[in-house]
């Protein structure tokens, strides 16, 4: 079975701050992706980064980075400098290949404050 | 570009009765997913559509329904309402699943 999760339900943190949200997941696919979302108030889910099962290498946008240990299953995500406007709750999810199904299988989330 | 656009953003509904929700996926995509976020929860998958056929259906009851038309939108129907059916629904679109979906703002649904 696939499953994600999420152990952080909520962190706050002080603007400036480095923040890690966490991420393991559990699939026996030998190919899969891995997504991060964000989820502000609004709520829509914006996209932040995709991951395929090959691809191990750590990944960095600007503020934000990720990193994937497929040995530990973990796909983490760290942001830092943290501002207000990165106030959101995070989703991770895993994107098995079964049976030409492409469903999205979410943890529960991370809420992340930053306060000012 | 339009994003994906889904109507109505609420919609308030009394137990017993039915619901359609509807999805436009951006210009191009074709594969369309539907999924269920109660509160304080991630996002349940529901349906997958990829031209115009079933690719895959998560763990729902047969309440749940859903099609895509020729020009790739998409209807979700839920009949005889229940309470727990109160929840945010989004819809995805998406080249191919892989690809990484694009979500809809979503349908507030409130089931009273």
């Amino acid at each position: 079975a696939q499953k994600v999760t999420q152990a952080q339900t909520e962190i706050s943190v002080v603007e400036k701050e480095d923040v890690t949200l966490d991420c393991v997941y559990e699939t026996r696919d030998t190919t899969y992706y891995l997504f991060w979302y964000k989820q502000p108030p609004s709520g829509e889910l914006v996209f932040l980064i995709r991951r395929n099962s090959f691809d191990e290498q750590n990944e960095i946008s600007g503020r934000y980075s990720w990193n994937f240990q497929k040995s530990t299953s973990s796909f983490n995500f760290t942001i830092t400098a943290s501002q207000v406007v990165d106030s959101a709750v995070y989703f991770c999810a895993l994107s098995p290949k079964q049976g030409g199904s492409e469903k999205l299988v979410f943890g529960k989330g991370t809420k992340l404050t930053v306060n000012p | 570009d339009a994003g994906v656009t889904q109507s109505p953003t609420h919609l308030i509904k009394t137990r017993g009765q039915q619901v359609t929700l509807r999805c436009s996926p951006i210009s191009g995509h074709k594969s369309v997913s539907w999924y269920q976020q109660v509160l304080g929860q991630g996002p349940q998958f529901i349906f997958q559509y990829y031209e115009k056929e079933e690719r895959g259906r998560g763990n729902f009851p047969d309440r749940f329904s859903a099609r895509q038309f020729p020009n790739y939108s998409s209807e979700l129907n839920v009949n005889a309402l229940l309470l727990g059916d109160s929840a945010l629904y989004l819809c995805a679109s998406s080249l191919t699943g892989v690809h990484g979906y694009t979500f809809g703002s979503g349908t507030r649904l409130t089931v009273v």
